[in-house]
């Protein structure tokens, strides 16, 4: 079955300051990596995707970066913070053999 | 363009009541059809799906969703509410366009169900 690592589940970081959440997938080959951002507890705000190592599409302009070092990792990055990167952010993977997306668990992220 | 609308921020029910959680999509061609579920704090988890076939199809812990393509809606559905179906569902359309490998997902608002006990 497939599983999706992400961590750390919460991060407490200051104003200006960098920023590098990770996800990994097992139990996929070559799956389609998402990176979210929920506010609030609500809606889902697609930020980054890829559909292979390397290969990264962002959907809104803003102060993050993805990264796609290898095929089951996917890595979300800042290099300074600001408080409106606060929220929730998960990571997503649909399998090639897939049409339903799996998510990790989440990490809770508050600029201060 | 793709759209999901869940109508309802907010649905009450009673525990042991049936309950209804409306979805409706706009998409062209034959879409993908998905709820999730999200308990605080936690990722998402995959409930069920409609791809072809049966417009009624059943998923985790007792949710069923019917597809009506004539009202392009997919409503969640469960008989009997369990105070522990407490929870963020979020309605999800996954269009059969465009290029490549792409599979966005087009997400609905989401839904904040709550049972009463």
């Amino acid at each position: 079955s497939q599983t999706i690592h992400q961590w750390p589940a919460t991060l407490v970081q200051p104003v200006g300051s960098p920023l590098s959440l990770e996800c990994t997938v097992e139990g996929t080959s070559n799956p389609n990596l998402y990176w979210y951002r929920q506010a609030a507890g609500r809606g889902l705000q697609l930020l980054f995707y890829s559909v292979g190592i390397g290969q990264i599409s962002s959907e809104v302009p803003q102060n993050l970066s993805a990264s796609r070092p290898q095929d089951r990792q996917f890595i979300l990055s800042s290099k300074k913070l600001l408080l409106s990167d606060s929220g929730f952010y998960l990571c997503a993977a649909i399998g090639q053999s897939n049409t339903e997306a799996f998510f990790g668990q989440g990490t809770r992220l508050t600029v201060v | 363009a793709q759209s999901v609308a869940q109508p309802e921020d907010q649905v009450n029910v009673a525990e042991g009541n049936p309950l209804t959680v409306k979805c409706t999509y706009s998409v062209s061609g034959n879409p993908y059809l998905f709820w999730y579920v999200q308990y605080p704090n936690r990722g998402l988890q995959f409930l069920l799906k409609y791809i072809t076939g049966d417009n009624l199809v059943k998923g985790s812990y007792g949710f069923e969703a019917e597809f009506n393509k004539s009202q392009t809606s997919f409503h969640l559905k469960k008989p009997s509410a369990l105070v522990s179906d407490s929870a963020l569902y979020f309605c999800a359309v996954r269009g059969l366009s465009g290029a490549g490998n792409n599979r966005k997902l087009i997400w609905g608002l989401g839904t904040s169900l709550a049972v009463n006990p």
